[in-house]
C-alpha cells in the first residue's frame, strides 16, 4: 500500500505566475483535501474533493482551484500568484469525506518572489 | 467559529523526562480530535485520534492523549521523551459539513529535547 505522494517537492515562482501542484492519494482513498501551511502556522483548509467533486472550501479566493481525477489523484492550481502564497502546501487523502482519518503527504514548498 | 488552541508555542524538556502538550477545542458535543507530528520540512504524521469510546487513547511512538469533555481538552502525553521526539506537534479537530470534513488545526507546539 503506497502512501500519499506530492510533486514537486519545491517550486519557485514569481508574482503573477500560475502554478499547479499534484497529489496522488493513498491506495483505496476517494477523498483529497488540500491545506496551506504558512511559516510558523498550523495548516489552513483550502478545499476538499470527494469522488471528483469539490466538497467544501475554506476561506481562499477563487484563484485557488482544483481538480480530482477518476483515479482520485488531485491537482491544486493557483493563478496570479502573490507573495503571501509562499507556503507549504499539504495534500491529505482519506476514505470518505467525513469522520475519516486524513493521511498527509510530504508537501510542496512554494516560494513566490 | 470553531477553533483549536495550543497554549504553548515552544516547550523544552530533558531527554527521559515526561511530556504533556496542551490542546483545547471549542466546539462540539462529540468532537473528532487528532494529534499530528511534523518534523522540519516534512508533512504531518498521525500520532493518534479520538472519535468516541475510551477517553484515554494510545498512539504510535509511545504517545497517549486523554479526552476531557468537562475541560474541552485533549492533551498529549509521553512518559519518557527521546531526542527523536523533537518536532512540531499539532492538535486538530474535524469540522463536519455535508458529506465532508475539514481539519481545524491549532498553532502548533514546538518541542525541543535537551540531552
Amino acid at each position: 500500500e503506497t502512501g500519499v505522494t506530492q510533486s514537486p517537492t519545491h517550486l519557485i515562482k514569481t508574482r503573477g505566475q500560475q502554478v499547479t501542484l499534484r497529489c496522488s492519494s493513498q491506495s483505496g482513498h476517494n477523498t483529497v483535501s488540500w491545506y496551506q501551511q504558512a511559516l510558523g502556522q498550523g495548516p489552513q483548509f483550502i478545499f476538499q474533493y470527494y469522488r471528483e467533486e469539490e466538497n467544501g472550501r475554506g476561506n481562499f479566493p477563487p484563484r485557488f482551484s482544483g481538480l480530482q481525477f477518476p483515479n482520485y489523484s488531485s491537482e491544486l492550481n493557483v493563478n496570479a500568484l502573490e507573495l503571501d502564497d509562499s507556503a507549504l502546501y499539504l495534500c491529505a487523502s482519506s476514505l470518505g469525506g467525513g469522520r475519516e482519518t486524513q493521511y498527509f503527504g510530504p508537501g510542496t514548498r512554494l516560494l513566490v518572489l | 467559529a470553531q477553533s483549536v488552541t495550543q497554549p504553548d508555542i515552544h516547550i523544552t524538556v530533558s531527554e527521559g523526562a515526561s511530556l504533556e502538550l496542551r490542546c483545547n477545542y471549542s466546539y462540539g458535543a462529540t468532537p473528532y480530535l487528532f494529534w499530528y507530528v511534523q518534523s522540519p520540512g516534512q508533512g504531518l504524521q498521525l500520532l493518534l485520534k479520538y472519535f468516541s469510546g475510551d477517553t484515554l487513547v494510545q498512539g504510535i511512538k509511545g504517545f497517549e492523549a486523554e479526552f476531557k469533555r468537562s475541560q474541552s481538552s485533549f492533551n498529549l502525553r509521553k512518559p519518557s521523551v527521546h531526542w527523536s521526539d523533537a518536532a512540531e506537534y499539532f492538535c486538530a479537530q474535524e469540522q463536519l459539513y455535508n458529506q465532508g470534513g475539514k481539519l481545524i488545526f491549532g498553532q502548533g507546539t514546538e518541542l525541543s529535547v535537551k540531552p
